[in-house]
């Protein structure tokens, strides 16, 4: 089993839609959880942490849920500059923070 | 805004050629870290390294691969003899200290092409 597994995309919506993305983790011991983004063939950069009671950056919602070991990132009223790949990432507390990374999800946003 | 520099953006070597590559992490971070991302494929953890020692590295990272900090700020990895599957963007990130909720920023990434 995969240590993250993402949906598999890719995905394409019209400008202005709500998109989710899913994810599961397959480590119970994982601690931290991140959403990066990915432009094509630049550097992963972070997008939002993910806490267990939720939370929210303007258009964007993430949530955990520890007992069935899934994230989610929601996206609303999406812009055409919100086409990228979504990346879930997880860390364990005791590997000294390496980033356990998803294949990744794809999002086109069309107008 | 303090960035992770990764040089250069492209190298190009011939199969069983010795490649450095270099990364200046952000100043005040303490932990480093290097990863590959193999074309279409996933983001994959190389390696860590804190207090000049290596703190993991995963099973990529085979006797080929090797780490180094030289100086104060320049923060390498080498590759002694390259094959064609070490074709691959090579990512370095930093972060302030090795904690699991702390986050690790990237620099842009060298591309390397292992013809």
């Amino acid at each position: 089993r995969k240590e993250v597994e993402q949906d598999p995309g890719p995905f394409n919506v019209p400008e202005g839609a709500t998109v989710a993305f899913n994810c599961t983790y397959s480590n119970s011991a994982s601690q931290s959880f991140f959403w990066y983004r990915q432009d094509c063939r630049k550097e992963p950069k972070l997008l939002m942490s993910v806490y267990s009671s939720g939370n929210e950056d303007g258009r964007f919602t993430a949530q955990l849920n520890r007992a069935s070991q899934y994230i989610s990132l929601l996206i609303r009223d999406s812009k055409l500059s919100d086409s990228a790949t979504y990346l879930c990432v997880v860390t364990l507390n005791n590997q000294g923070g390496k980033l356990i990374f998803g294949q990744g999800t794809e999002l086109s946003v069309k107008p | 805004e303090p960035e992770v520099t990764q040089t250069p953006s492209h190298q190009v070597t011939q199969m069983g050629q010795e490649v450095i590559l270099r990364c200046v992490p952000i100043s005040n971070h303490l932990y480093f870290y290097w990863y590959r991302q193999i074309l279409g494929q996933k983001v994959e953890f190389l390696v860590s390294f804190y207090n000049n020692e290596i703190s993991e590295k995963s099973e990529i990272f085979d006797d080929q691969f090797s780490v180094e900090r030289p100086d104060g700020s320049n923060f390498t990895l080498k590759i002694r003899s390259t094959k064609l599957e070490d074709s691959a963007m090579y990512f370095c990130a930093s972060s302030e200290d090795g904690a699991a909720k702390n986050i690790q920023y990237f620099g842009a990434g060298t591309r390397l092409s292992v013809l």
